[in-house]
């Protein structure tokens, strides 16, 4: 079974500064997506960027990034220039490559909290 | 961007009637989902269905549950009977394939049993 964890459950930063949020995943499957989502205070679900598994290359989407190592089953995601309205919960998810099953597995969630 | 809507946003019930939640997905989506997020936890996935057919189910799916979309109408998750532990929000989401591609997610309906 696979199993996402995310152990910081809530982080504070300065506006502009970079923040990293941890996540660790389990899974038996040598093929896999790793996904960030943000759920914003109102509730509101949020695709962020994705990561191949069979990709070496850290996935960047505009401020942010990813810090895969595969061998430590980690994929941290970094906030370059963090602002105001990053403040959000981050929620790092997992889907195991199959043509037959697609669920999505999240980890616990962090906020972040950005201040002025 | 596509957008996945859910109808109503709030519902509140007695223990032990029926509810059923609507959602409507991105038109040219094929796959569609349920999770549940009580609060302040993660979401955790309910339901997928395709083709008509639900195609995997999670623990959290109870005998209670049911999920249909009749002529691609909405795509309905109902309850019946409701408990008091199905209080939570429950997003919809949408896809176009399975694997890589994001899902889409709905804001969300919040269920209140009392």
């Amino acid at each position: 079974a696979q199993k996402v964890t995310q152990t910081q459950t809530s982080i504070s930063v300065m506006e502009k500064t970079t923040v990293t949020m941890d996540c660790v995943y389990e899974t038996r499957d040598s093929s896999y997506f790793l996904f960030w989502y943000k759920q914003t205070a109102s509730g509101e679900i949020v695709f962020l960027i994705r990561q191949d598994s069979y990709k070496k290359e850290n996935a960047t989407e505009g401020h942010y990034s990813l810090n895969f190592q595969k061998p430590k089953s980690s994929i941290g995601l970094i906030i370059t220039a963090t602002q105001i309205e990053d403040s959000a919960v981050y929620f790092c998810a997992m889907r195991i490559a199959s043509s037959s099953f697609s669920k999505l597995v999240f980890g616990q969630g962090t906020s972040l909290s950005v201040v002025p | 961007g596509p957008k996945v809507l859910q109808i109503p946003s709030h519902q509140i019930i007695d223990m032990g009637q029926m509810v059923t939640l609507n959602c409507d997905p991105v038109s040219n989506h094929l796959y569609f989902y349920w999770y549940k997020q009580i609060l302040g936890q993660q979401m955790e996935f309910l339901v997928n269905f395709y083709n008509g057919k639900v195609m995997e189910k999670s623990k959290l799916f109870k005998d209670q549950f049911s999920v249909e979309r009749p002529d691609g109408s909405y795509f309905t998750l109902k309850i019946q009977p409701t408990a008091l532990e199905d209080s939570a929000v429950y997003f919809c989401a949408s896809s176009l394939q399975l694997g890589a591609l994001r899902e889409y997610f709905g804001p969300g309906t919040r269920l209140t049993v009392l």
